[in-house]
Formats: structure tokens, C-alpha cells, sequence
């Protein structure tokens, strides 16, 4: 059964400073990872996502890492803003199973 | 962008009570989901929709829950006798054909249970 963890929790940053969350998973067998936002008592956009023969992909500030072999991925955000606080969560997708998330990193920056 | 739409946003019921929560997928899409989140907790998958049947369904989703496409664009999801532990954000998701594509997310309806 996948598990999906992601680590840390939380983290508060001061604005400007460059950060990396964490996502482990169990399974590599996996189609794509997706990253998502989730703003508080919002849903959930999606914000990257990464096919299983990719290693990366990247939006604006944002880049999203992959490696399946291992069962790890990283979002990398460059230059922190305020208003990149909200929870990021991470989830796999095999096949046309379900996604699998992971309990999201709740992210802080402070201006 | 396109989007996936969800209503009501937010639904108070008696503990007991029938609820249905409605979800417009994207247009194209061809595979539908129900998602829940529990306060504090991870997003938990309910149940797929492919082909005007379940794909797949988790063991949260017993016999009190059941989906239904009505028409070629709504999708719903029916709780017959709501408990107190039914209350949660319930995302309705869609996806095109293809394990390739990105699954979206509606706003999701809030339901609490009193």
C-alpha cells in the first residue's frame, strides 16, 4: 500500500529566502507525482506535475524534482513571498488508481 | 482555466439527515472522483468514476454512500444517514483520459454535522 510522507510539518521562513519541502514515498512503481496548494479552508490547486520519465519540472519560482528510484521529490521555492504561505501537499498517482497524498507541509513566510 | 465547480460550499445537517453534495466536472473529462478531508488530517480518497460506473471505491465509502452522473454533466455525492464523524471538506476531482494527465480539484463543499 503507498505511503506518502512529507517532511517538514511546518516551517516558517523569513520572505526572500529560497526553500525546499520534502515527499517520500513507498512504491516507486508510480505514473506521476502532483504537487498542490492548499490554502486554508479552500481546495486544492494544482500547482506541478511530474511524469514518472521526468525529472523535474518548473513554473514560475517553483521547481519540482523526482526520483522515482529512490521514492523522494522536492519543491523547491525561490524568493519567498507572503503570499506563498498555505499547506503544500504532495500526492502519487499509479495507473488509474486513486492519488495517495501526504499530510502537507504548512509553510509560513513572514514579510 | 477550466475548472471543477462544487456546491454547496458550505452545508450544516442533522446527524441522521440525507445530504447531497453536487460537483460539475470539467467538460472533457472522463474520470471522476470524491475526495475527503477530515480537519487536521490528509486528503483520503472515497471513490472513481470512469465509464458511468465505480472503478474503485476505499473502505470509507460503505453502503451510506453512493455517486451518481444524473446527466452528461453533473456528478454527485449522496450520504443517506449522516454521523457526527461525516463531517469534513469533500473535493470532487476530475481528470482526462490518460495516466499522464493532471487530476483537478473543485473548491470543495464543507460539511458539518451537528
Amino acid at each position: 500500500k503507498q505511503e506518502v510522507t512529507q517532511i517538514p510539518a511546518a516551517l516558517s521562513v523569513p520572505e526572500g529566502e529560497n526553500l525546499v519541502l520534502n515527499c517520500s514515498f513507498t512504491d516507486s512503481a508510480i505514473y506521476n507525482l502532483q504537487w498542490f496548494r492548499q490554502d486554508p479552508g479552500k481546495g486544492l490547486t494544482s500547482l506541478l506535475l511530474i511524469q514518472s520519465s521526468q525529472r523535474e519540472q518548473t513554473s514560475g519560482r517553483l521547481n519540482a524534482s523526482l526520483d522515482k528510484s529512490s521514492g523522494r521529490s522536492t519543491l523547491y521555492i525561490a524568493a519567498s513571498q507572503p503570499g506563498d504561505s498555505a499547506t503544500y501537499l504532495c500526492a502519487v498517482y499509479s495507473g488509474n488508481t486513486p492519488l495517495v497524498f501526504g499530510k502537507g507541509t504548512r509553510l509560513s513566510v513572514i514579510a | 482555466e477550466p475548472e471543477v465547480t462544487q456546491t454547496p460550499s458550505h452545508q450544516v445537517t442533522q446527524m441522521g439527515q440525507e445530504v447531497i453534495l453536487r460537483c460539475v466536472p470539467i467538460s472533457n473529462h472522463l474520470y471522476f472522483y470524491w475526495y475527503r478531508q477530515i480537519l487536521g488530517q490528509k486528503v483520503e480518497f472515497l471513490v472513481s468514476f470512469y465509464n458511468n460506473e465505480i472503478s474503485e471505491k476505499s473502505e470509507i465509502f460503505d453502503d451510506q454512500f453512493s455517486v451518481e452522473r444524473p446527466d452528461g454533466s453533473n456528478f454527485t455525492l449522496k450520504i443517506r444517514s449522516t454521523k457526527l464523524e461525516d463531517s469534513a471538506m469533500y473535493f470532487c476531482a476530475s481528470k482526462a483520459q490518460g495516466p499522464g494527465n493532471t487530476i483537478y480539484f473543485g473548491e470543495g463543499s464543507w460539511l458539518t454535522v451537528v
